[in-house]
C-alpha cells in the first residue's frame, strides 16, 4: 500500500526564519501531490498542488513546494515564516488518478513571535 | 454557498451507543469522503463515495457504515461505539477531477467513554 511520510512531527521556529517541511511517498508511478494546512480549530485548506509541468509549484501565503521525482519527495518551503503560519501541515498523495488521497501524519509548526 | 457542513461539532457517547455523523455539501460534488484524524497519525480514510448509490471502504472501515442516497448527503454511522473511535471526523468532497482538490468540513470531535 502507498504511504506518505512526514518526518518532522513538531517544528518550532522564530518569526522570519526559513521553513522546510519534508514529505516522502512510497509509490513509484504517476502521482499528484498536495499540501494542506490546518489552522488551530479549523478544517483543512489546500495550500498548493502539483500535477505536472514545472516541479516547483507556488501556493498561497508565500508557500512553495518542489517535486523531486528521483527522491520521491515533495517538500514544502517558505523563506520567512510569520506567527500566523502556526498550524499543522499535511502532505497528501494521489496515485494514478485514483479516487482518494493518502495523507501523511502531519507536521505541527509553531512560530514564536 | 455553505460548502461542506458537518453536524454535530462535538459529541460524547457512551460505549455501545450508536450515532450518525451528518455531512452535507451544496456544491454538487460527486465524490465524498469520511476521514478520521488522530494525533500524529494524519488522516485515515474510512469510507468514500463516487456518486449517489455508490460507496466503498477506505483504510479503516471497521465499526462504521455509510450510505449515499443523494448527491448532497453522506452520513457516517457508528453502530456500537468503542473508545477506539474517539477521534475527530472530517467529511470532504470534490468535483470530478482531482485538480480541484478536496473541500473539507469543519469536523466533528467525538469522545467515547
Amino acid at each position: 500500500a502507498q504511504s506518505v511520510s512526514q518526518h518532522n512531527h513538531h517544528v518550532i521556529l522564530s518569526e522570519a526564519a526559513s521553513l522546510e517541511l519534508g514529505c516522502n511517498y512510497s509509490y513509484g508511478g504517476t502521482v499528484n501531490l498536495f499540501w494542506y494546512v490546518q489552522y488551530p480549530g479549523q478544517h483543512l485548506q489546500l495550500l498548493l498542488k502539483y500535477f505536472s509541468g514545472d516541479p516547483l509549484v507556488k501556493g498561497i501565503k508565500g508557500f512553495e513546494a518542489e517535486f523531486i521525482k528521483s527522491k520521491f519527495s515533495f517538500n514544502l518551503r517558505k523563506p520567512s515564516v510569520q506567527w500566523s503560519d502556526t498550524a499543522e501541515y499535511f502532505c497528501a498523495v494521489n496515485h494514478d488518478a485514483g479516487n482518494m488521497l493518502t495523507f501523511g501524519g502531519g507536521t505541527r509548526l509553531m512560530v514564536k513571535p | 454557498n455553505a460548502g461542506v457542513t458537518q453536524t454535530p461539532k462535538f459529541r460524547i457517547l457512551k460505549i455501545g451507543q450508536s450515532m450518525t455523523l451528518q455531512c452535507t455539501q451544496d456544491m454538487n460534488h460527486n465524490y465524498m469522503y469520511w476521514y478520521r484524524q488522530d494525533p500524529g497519525m494524519g488522516l485515515k480514510l474510512i469510507y468514500y463515495s463516487v456518486g449517489a448509490g455508490i460507496t466503498d471502504k477506505g483504510e479503516v472501515p471497521n465499526g462504521y457504515n455509510v450510505s449515499r442516497s443523494t448527491t448532497e448527503d453522506f452520513p457516517l454511522r457508528l453502530e456500537l461505539a468503542a473508545p477506539s473511535q474517539t477521534s475527530v471526523y472530517f467529511c470532504a468532497s470534490r468535483r470530478q477531477g482531482l485538480n480541484y482538490g478536496y473541500t473539507f468540513g469543519s469536523g466533528t470531535r467525538l469522545t467515547v467513554v
